[in-house]
Parts: structure tokens; sequence; C-alpha cells
């Protein structure tokens, strides 16, 4: 089973800064590659799927990037309602096993 | 748009079976490009994925090896939704309970709003 490693745990920058939030996977991802959000009392919400696509909604300002063990999400200019918790999460084409990553808390400083 | 609404207990006796319900709407469970999913939360476990049951030519199911004994994971056509069943729980089977569609965007892009399942 891949296990996805996320760093920092906690991320603690100002509006209108620069967010990089990374990935790591014991062995490379030759499936599928996503990023959530998710804020309190709420499901996940899809932002990135194969690792630089982003999902129908989402802002310009959340990017993806990445192959094989090390994979990136960066926000290019914080706003107000980014600060959340952001979770990686990837599949092996077969058997389809999911995993996620621990998570990484965006905190308003 | 598509949406998944869930149903189902929030408490559950240890040794008994956890039984959720996840309705579609917008969608169809017998869709060929989808895949629909249950995965659970916890602080201690983090987002696990449990399972999956999908219709291609024939309905198929892919578990967890974590919980493979004990899972079920079945669609209903004509109600156009899917359940979960965990049989023999216990307390570490504590967690909010999503279930969520696996698309064509290779990603879980629709997602139930969460029950919260305690074991106790």
């Amino acid at each position: 089973e891949i296990v996805l490693t996320q760093s920092p745990a906690t991320l603690s920058l100002s509006p209108g800064e620069r967010a990089t939030l990374s990935c790591r996977a014991s062995q490379s991802v030759s499936g599928y590659f996503a990023w959530y959000q998710q804020k309190p009392g709420q499901a996940p919400r899809l932002l990135i799927y194969d690792a630089s696509k982003r999902a129908t909604g989402i802002p310009a300002r959340f990017s993806g990037s990445g192959s094989g063990t090390d994979f990136t999400l960066t926000i290019s200019s914080l706003e107000p309602e980014d600060f959340a918790v952001y979770y990686c999460q990837q599949r092996n084409r077969w058997p389809p096993v999911h995993t996620f990553g621990q998570g990484t808390k965006l905190e308003i400083k | 748009q598509v949406q998944l609404q869930q149903s189902g207990p929030g408490l559950v006796k240890p040794s008994q079976t956890l039984s959720l319900t996840c309705v579609i709407s917008g969608d169809s469970v017998s869709s060929n490009g989808a895949t629909w999913n249950w995965i659970r939360q916890s602080p201690s476990r983090g987002l696990e994925w449990l399972g999956r049951t999908y219709y291609r030519s024939a309905w198929e199911n892919n578990y967890a090896g974590s919980v493979e004994s004990r899972i079920t994971v079945k669609a209903d056509t004509p109600k156009n939704q899917f359940s979960l069943q965990l049989n023999s729980v216990t307390p570490e089977d504590t967690a909010v309970y999503y279930c969520a569609r696996w698309s064509d965007r290779n990603s879980f892009d629709i997602w139930g709003q969460g029950t919260m399942v305690t074991v106790s």
C-alpha cells in the first residue's frame, strides 16, 4: 500500500501570501492523484485531479504539480476562505486501493 | 447536479452491524463511468477508503484489506442507491462515514454529507 506523507502538518500564513503544500508517496504513483479541501463539519471537496487539473469551479489560484513520488499544491494568493485542511489522495490502477495523506492544516497567521 | 444523500443510525452497539444508505440524484448507480464508494474519517485513522461497487457488464466490488472480511457494499438499482454494511463493529469503527462518487475525472468528485457513527 502506498503511504502518502504531507508536509508541513500545519502552515500559518496571512491572506495574500503564497501557500505551498507537499505530498510525498512511499513509492511511485502510477495511477491517479488528487487534492481535496475540507472545512470543519463538511465533506472533502475536490480541488485538483490527475495531479494538475483543476476541478469544475475551482479558482485559478489553486494549482497542482508533480509526478512519481513528489506532488505539490500551490495557492498563489490566499483568500480568507482558503484556510482549511488539505488532503492528497492516490489510487493504484490495480488493485484499486485508495490512500489519503494525513492532511495539512492551513491556518491564518 | 449530482447529489448524494446519506441516511442511517448514528449509534451502533459493539458486535452489531453498521448499515448506511446513500441515495443518488442526478446520476445512475448503474452508470458506466462511475464507481460508488464508502470512505470514513476518524482522528486516529484519518481518511480511509473502505470499498466500492460499480457496474460494467456485471456488478463488481472491491474492498480495503483492513475491512474486507466484514464489509459489503451493494447497489439497489430500482432505488438508485447503494449501501454499506460493516459487521462485527468495535469502538475502533467509530468515525464519520461518507459515500462518494469516483468519476471519469479520476477522483472523488461528489461526496455525501457524512454520517457520524458511534460504536458504543
